[in-house]
């Protein structure tokens, strides 16, 4: 069955920080790979997805996100993160008609 | 403490038939949240509940798609007469109030086939 793991469950930054935050999954198939961005208030959106062909993934607000196959990664990065990023961050693995979540990132950046 | 439970896990409807998804929401969970997944597209929002109350359906189709959350009893997704463009996955998720900053919980998500 697939997994997903993010490791931190809680991240604090300040602003202009970068911001790395992990996921790692498990499956032994082709996967499509995404990050939703959930803030305060709102509905999930969707940030990125990885589906084939270049494995450095451009998002919306300046996000990005790296597939690394060997390593069952996709870890989301943003090289300066504003107070306007303090979100929940979910991770999602999908593949053979299954999508699984992460526990999701509370990413909370200070001014 | 069971997760969000979503059933059936795979429906296959003709179409113009009926397809009822139900969603159970994580114990002591009064939110809760249907999202749609296309073929090659990520998640899209269509409607957020609360018990008894439609708090937000600006993403569900105007025609045959209704949902509703009744006091007692799983949070229903209703689409009539499903058409071939139906087929997706449709997953639910659930919030113990109106998050701030997180707390919410996915189901497995339901797959609708219509042939």
């Amino acid at each position: 069955a697939q997994s997903v793991s993010q490791h931190n469950h809680h991240v604090i930054l300040s602003e202009a920080a970068s911001l790395e935050l992990g996921c790692n999954y498990s499956y032994g198939g082709t996967v499509n790979l995404f990050w939703y961005v959930q803030y305060p208030g709102q509905h999930l959106q969707l940030l990125l997805k990885y589906f084939s062909g270049d494995p450095l993934v451009k998002g919306i607000k300046g996000f990005e996100a790296e597939f690394i196959k060997s390593k069952f990664s996709f870890n989301l990065r943003k090289p300066s993160v504003q107070w306007s990023d303090t979100a929940e961050y979910f991770c999602a693995v999908s593949g053979n008609n299954d999508m699984r979540f992460g526990a999701g990132t509370r990413l909370t950046v200070k001014p | 403490n069971a997760g969000v439970m979503q059933n059936p896990r795979h429906l296959v409807r003709r179409r113009g038939q009926e397809a009822r998804l139900r969603c159970s929401p994580m114990k002591g969970h009064s939110h809760v949240y249907w999202y749609r997944q296309l073929p090659e597209e990520g998640l899209k929002f269509m409607v957020y509940l609360q018990k008894e109350n439609i708090i937000d359906e600006s993403g569900m189709p105007k025609e045959r798609f209704s949902a509703e959350f009744p006091k007692e009893g799983p949070s229903i997704l209703r689409i009539q007469q499903v058409v071939r463009g139906d087929s997706a996955a449709y997953f639910c998720a659930s919030s113990p109030g109106t998050h701030q900053g997180g707390t919410i919980y996915f189901g497995e998500g339901s797959w609708l086939t219509v042939v």
